[in-house]
């Protein structure tokens, strides 16, 4: 399977704990996006990568939330201190290096916070 | 600001009927335009996207969109629904405006519901 990776698919944590996901992009992908998507709603972006450059972060992107691409390969998002507001699926993203270039997503993560 | 309006919560058709889904959109630029199908708990997967040329864009499944830059419109079609095209659709919009080079907006999406 040569599409994006997520890892975990599903994980519940109670409130307060650290969660970190893991995605794999598309092999010769250099940009990288993390997406929220919440029930009802469409996804929002989070932040994105250019190869290990993070380059964009949105207002969603709160100081408990932190995103790397050491290699400028796989992505980390780690969300500490989780709060029930966080739950929601957390998708990851990738694309060759320029706009109107296709993203393609992965399956997404779920996050549930009790 | 830059958004996307997808007008139609949920919408039913029966099997075999014709579909139009909508999307409006509002960007400060020339945009691209993407239409993305999810399935409950599923990540997305690309229908069709539009960049420049042709206004009307084929894609998969059998759908097709078309662009109106007058009406700020992609509204995507399908001639003859299938029971297995029940799903969420996402209109998102993307492009080199303002600083964000690639990330797409999003609508809320509309649920499509298919009738035997």
């Amino acid at each position: 399977d040569t599409g994006v990776s997520q890892d975990p698919r599903h994980k519940i944590t109670k409130r307060g704990q650290n969660v970190t996901f893991r995605c794999d992009p598309i092999s010769e992908h250099n940009r990288l996006y993390w997406y929220r998507q919440t029930l009802g709603q469409g996804p929002e972006f989070l932040t994105y990568f250019q190869n290990e450059a993070q380059l964009e972060k949105s207002r969603l992107l709160s100081d408990r939330f932190s995103a790397e691409r050491p290699k400028g390969s796989f992505s980390t998002l780690e969300i500490q201190r989780t709060e029930q507001g966080d739950s929601a699926m957390y998708l990851c993203a990738s694309s060759l290096g320029r706009p109107g270039n296709t993203i393609y997503f992965g399956e997404g993560s779920w996050l549930t916070v009790v | 600001a830059q958004s996307v309006t997808q007008p139609d919560i949920h919408i039913t058709v029966s099997e075999g009927a014709s579909l139009e889904l909508r999307c409006n959109y509002s960007y400060g630029a020339t945009p691209y335009l993407f239409w993305y199908v999810q399935s409950p708990g599923q990540g997305l997967q690309l229908l069709l996207k539009y960049f420049s040329g042709d206004t009307l864009v084929q894609g998969i499944k059998g759908f097709e969109a078309e662009f109106k830059r007058s009406q700020s419109s992609f509204n995507l079609r399908k001639p003859s629904v299938h029971w297995s095209d029940a799903a969420e659709y996402f209109c998102a919009v993307g492009g080199d405006y303002g600083g964000s080079q690639g990330n797409l907006i999003f609508g809320k999406g509309t649920k499509l519901s298919v009738k035997p």
